[in-house]
């Protein structure tokens, strides 16, 4: 069972550089999130996606963009990578379609370690 | 608004004691769900329990129980006989509303020494 899987794991990029991390779950999940790690705090929502074709805003939006053209896959797109975006991000999706499905764990990826340089 | 706080930072026990993770939550939400997360030293996130707003009953699974009190707004985590497989930094999670967003508390890296 693959889950949720992201890549890539690690990346250096240069100040200014842009990249996409991908991100895709194979569990038919209607929702899913991105999250960014930072050395002694807990995760921030920076987008989630209720389904294709619908993405909105969490805590810490500027910096990045998404889509999502399908229901398996979110990626997330930094453009002109700066150094405060430097992070481990997470890639969540959480079941929906039964009556208790608020109360549904996300499941993680394994995240993707971001340094910028 | 939510918020997690997660006042412990840091906690270091030998192997074989109890230890108890503190986790206190602020939500206007009258429906809200509670989740702890397990980060290991490899950095995934494992999904260990969660909790509904109204189901106050506490569980115990294993060498693992919560404790769930409304009244002071607490889902407190305490992990008997300690391992040394238990050192994580171990996160409790709130989500309320229609998009079930998660908001997490910082974090408690526990150590637990052989």
């Amino acid at each position: 069972n693959a889950g949720v899987t992201q890549t890539p794991k690690f990346r250096i990029l240069k100040i200014g550089q842009s990249m996409t991390l991908q991100c895709t779950q194979d569990m038919n999940h209607n929702y899913m999130y991105w999250y960014r790690q930072d050395p002694g705090m807990g995760l921030k929502l920076i987008y989630y996606s209720v389904g294709a074709g619908i993405t909105d805003k969490g805590e810490v939006p500027n910096g990045y963009n998404v889509s999502r053209s399908t229901t398996e896959d979110f990626p997330l797109r930094l453009e002109l990578a700066a150094p405060s975006q430097t992070s481990v991000y997470f890639c969540a999706s959480r079941r929906t379609g039964s009556l208790n499905y608020k109360s549904q764990p996300q499941h993680f990826g394994d995240g993707t370690r971001l340094s910028i340089l | 608004a939510q918020k997690v706080t997660q006042a412990q930072t840091e906690i270091s026990v030998v192997e074989k004691e109890d230890v108890t993770l503190d986790c206190v939550y602020e939500t206007r939400d009258t429906t809200y769900y509670l989740f702890w997360y397990k980060q290991p030293p490899s950095g995934e996130l494992v999904f260990l329990i969660r909790r509904n707003s109204f189901d106050e009953q506490n569980e115990i699974s294993g060498r693992y129980s919560w404790n769930f009190q409304k009244s002071t707004s607490s889902f407190n985590f305490t992990i008997t006989a300690s391992q040394v497989v238990d050192s994580a930094v171990y996160f409790c999670a709130l989500s309320s509303g229609a998009n079930s967003k998660l908001t997490f508390g910082k974090g408690i890296t526990l150590s637990v020494r052989p």
